[in-house]
C-alpha cells in the first residue's frame, strides 16, 4: 500500500516563529488532507488539498501531487498550534483500484510552542 | 450543528467483555469509518461502510465487528477475541463513498482494559 512520511518528528518553537511541515508519499493520491489533534484527541480538519495550494489565516499548504509531497505552513506560530500534525492521503489503488475514501495516516508531527 | 458524535468519551472494559462504541452523524453523509490509534502512531482503518447495510473490512478488522442499519449510525463492538484493545477510537464520515471527499472525524472514544 501507499507509504506516508511525515517530518520532522517533532518541532519546537517559540511563540511567533515560522515553520514547515513536510508530507512525502509513495504514490499517486486522490485526497490529501491535513489535520491538527489538540491535547484531547480530536482531529481538526485543516486543510482539503489534493493539489495546489490554500491558505487560511496563519495556514497555508501546498500539495505538488507530481512529486509526491505536500507542505504545510504556519507562519507566527502561537502556544494554541501546539498539538500533532497529521497528513493523510487517499490512494486510487486501494482495493484493487476501487478507491473506498481509505486515510492512510502519517505518523504525524508534534509541535510544541512555548511562549 | 451538524457533525459526528461519539459516545463514550471514556470507557473502561474488562478482560472477556464486550463492549460498543457509538458513532452517530447528522451530515447526512454516505460513508462512515472506525480508525484506531494507538499512542504515538498515526490511525489504521479498522472498518468501513460505504452504504446502509453494507461494510467492509479494513487493516485491522480482527476482534471488532460493526453494523449499519440507519444511515445516520455505525456502531463498533469490540469483542473478547481482540487481543489489545486498549487504544483511542474515532469514527469518521465522508460524503460520499464512491467518490473521494474530505473526511470528517469525532470526538473520540478512549478505551481501556481493566
Amino acid at each position: 500500500g501507499i507509504q506516508v512520511e511525515q517530518s520532522p518528528p517533532d518541532l519546537i518553537l517559540q511563540e511567533g516563529a515560522n515553520s514547515t511541515l513536510r508530507c512525502n508519499f509513495s504514490d499517486s493520491v486522490n485526497n490529501l488532507q491535513w489535520f491538527h489533534q489538540n491535547p484531547w484527541g480530536q482531529l481538526i480538519n485543516l486543510f482539503y488539498i489534493p493539489s495546489g495550494t490554500k491558505q487560511n489565516g496563519r495556514l497555508s499548504a501546498t500539495t505538488v501531487a507530481t512529486e509526491r509531497y505536500s507542505l504545510l505552513y504556519i507562519s507566527s506560530s502561537q502556544t494554541t498550534d501546539s498539538g500533532v500534525y497529521f497528513c493523510a492521503v487517499v490512494s486510487p489503488r486501494d482495493a484493487g483500484g476501487t478507491s473506498y475514501g481509505k486515510l492512510t495516516f502519517g505518523q504525524g508531527t508534534i509541535l510544541t510552542v512555548h511562549p | 450543528d451538524g457533525g459526528i458524535t461519539q459516545s463514550p468519551k471514556y470507557l473502561f472494559r474488562k478482560e472477556g467483555q464486550n463492549v460498543t462504541l457509538s458513532c452517530e452523524q447528522n451530515l447526512n453523509h454516505d460513508a462512515m469509518y472506525w480508525y484506531r490509534q494507538d499512542p504515538g502512531q498515526g490511525l489504521r482503518l479498522i472498518y468501513y461502510s460505504q452504504i446502509v447495510n453494507d461494510f467492509q473490512k479494513g487493516d485491522i478488522a480482527e476482534g471488532y465487528s460493526v453494523s449499519r442499519e440507519k444511515k445516520e449510525s455505525f456502531p463498533l463492538t469490540v469483542t473478547s477475541a481482540q487481543k489489545n484493545p486498549t487504544a483511542f477510537y474515532l469514527c469518521a464520515s465522508t460524503r460520499f463513498g464512491g467518490a473521494i471527499t474530505e473526511a470528517f472525524f469525532g470526538q473520540g472514544t478512549r478505551l481501556t482494559v481493566v
